[in-house]
């Protein structure tokens, strides 16, 4: 059974901090990594995606992949209300070549002014 | 072209009715896939399609559940027998082959009464 697990939160985190968000993975196979936000009532958005160990930043959004502790972690840096939502890590196992993802139950994520 | 597009956005039924959903991809996106997603979980796979080929079937699929994509294009999903189990949000995303990047619909979300 391939498991991506996060921690559901909330995690909560004031206006203008780091919201840190990890994830970790069952299956060793697992070869791409993706970091979705899920509004409320709202359908998944595509944050970023990572398929190599270390790090991979996108404006305030850092992704760090670590294969070997089966560890994926997305850091948001100068946090804001509207960055208040769930987020879903998800794995696949087909490299860049998308078959199916196996989300997470998601870690909810309140930013406060 | 705007994205994902599903329809209907909210299904109401009773239970033992028929129900079938649509789905639209972004254009020229070759793989379609279908994901169900209960309050407080993250999406569960259900199945994916390239071009017109089914490739892949979750066990979630029973045999109640099944799913289309006859020219490569629009995709439905039809639910026969409805239970109150099967009240979901269905989400629909899409994905250029060889492209990481999936792309979700507004989904569907289905009340079986």
């Amino acid at each position: 059974q391939k498991e991506v697990e996060q921690n559901s939160g909330p995690l909560s985190v004031p206006e203008g901090a780091i919201a840190s968000l990890n994830c970790t993975y069952s299956d060793r196979g697992s070869q791409s990594f993706f970091w979705y936000r899920q509004y409320s009532g709202k359908s998944p958005e595509l944050i970023m995606f990572i398929y190599s160990n270390g790090d991979k930043e996108d404006g305030r959004f850092t992704a760090q992949l670590n294969k070997a502790s089966q560890y994926v972690s997305l850091l948001i840096r100068d946090s804001q209300p509207s960055d208040s939502a769930t987020y879903l890590c998800a794995a696949s196992d087909r490299g860049s070549t998308l078959g199916r993802l196996y989300f997470g139950r998601g870690t909810q994520l309140t930013v406060w002014p | 072209d705007t994205g994902v597009s599903q329809d209907p956005r909210h299904k109401i039924t009773k239970r033992g009715q028929n129900v079938t959903f649509r789905c639209d991809p972004i254009s020229e996106h070759n793989r379609l896939y279908w994901y169900r997603q209960t309050l407080g979980q993250g999406p569960e796979f259900l199945t994916y399609f390239q071009n017109e080929a089914q490739l892949e079937k979750s066990r979630l699929l029973s045999d109640r559940f099944s799913a289309e994509r006859p020219k490569g294009s629009f995709s439905t999903l039809e639910i026969q027998r409805t239970e109150q189990g099967d009240s979901a949000m269905y989400l629909c995303a899409s994905s250029l082959d060889l492209v990481a990047e999936a792309f979700f619909g507004q989904g569907t979300r289905l009340t079986v009464v």
